[in-house]
């Protein structure tokens, strides 16, 4: 059984559009993260819920939305897509987040290209 | 802006060489974690240390946390082929209390048959 699971694997669209990425863990953690992954292979951060509440919110465009409905499921929102937020996006998942040395498992990852 | 520097970026070497990859900050962390990355994969954890001047081993791979714990290292004795791979150290500062993770730049390892 895949644990922490995304959908789409790739995902090929136009400058201006909008697009959702679903995520999904099956581990039954409190906690789930949203990454980007840049062309340089560098991880950031962009979001974290715990028991989905917004904990960790960076410095990213508001273009980008994440939803939690309930705790095993974060979904990412993106707005007026544009060709910088071409990347890989990571989901990942944790039991008891807000403790740092807890395992983070990670998705396979979504590679969006904005053309 | 907190920074982990993680060293060297790229690496090739000869299968049975060894090799050790370095993650420095100026900042103490609470915590260190090491990830290693498949091609067209997340990341999947290989250690956490969480203590200064902490050593674990993991077959060939010895971590080491700095006495600090400002710094880390990865050392691969006898690399072999399958441990090419691209590696990940992530650590949280201790002034955080959000979980959050903050990684390096990556080191991609290629060892040659």
């Amino acid at each position: 059984d895949t644990a922490v699971s995304q959908t789409p694997k790739y995902l090929v669209t136009q400058m201006g559009n909008d697009k959702s990425i679903k995520c999904e863990q099956n581990l039954g953690h409190d906690t789930m993260y949203w990454y980007k992954q840049d062309s340089k292979k560098f991880l950031k951060i962009m979001f974290s819920y715990n028991n989905k509440e917004l904990i960790i919110n960076e410095t990213v465009p508001n273009r980008f939305s994440p939803k939690s409905p309930d705790k095993a499921h974060l979904n990412l929102h993106i707005n007026s897509l544009e060709l910088g937020d071409s990347a890989v996006y990571f989901c990942a998942s944790s039991q008891a987040g807000l403790i740092s040395y807890n395992e983070q498992f990670f998705g396979p990852g979504t590679r969006l290209t904005v053309l | 802006t907190q920074l982990l520097e993680q060293s060297p970026q790229f690496l090739s070497i000869q299968e049975g060489e060894n090799l050790t990859v370095y993650c420095n900050s100026s900042s103490v962390f609470s915590s260190l974690q090491w990830y290693r990355q498949e091609p067209g994969e997340g990341p999947v954890l290989l250690v956490t240390v969480v203590t200064g001047g902490e050593v674990k081993k993991l077959k060939r791979l010895t971590f080491q946390f700095g006495d600090a714990r400002k710094d880390s290292s990865l050392h691969i004795t006898a690399a072999q082929p399958g441990d090419t791979g691209l590696y990940h150290c992530a650590g949280e500062y201790a002034s955080s209390n959000t979980g959050k993770l903050i990684f390096g730049q990556g080191t991609t390892l290629q060892v040659k048959p």
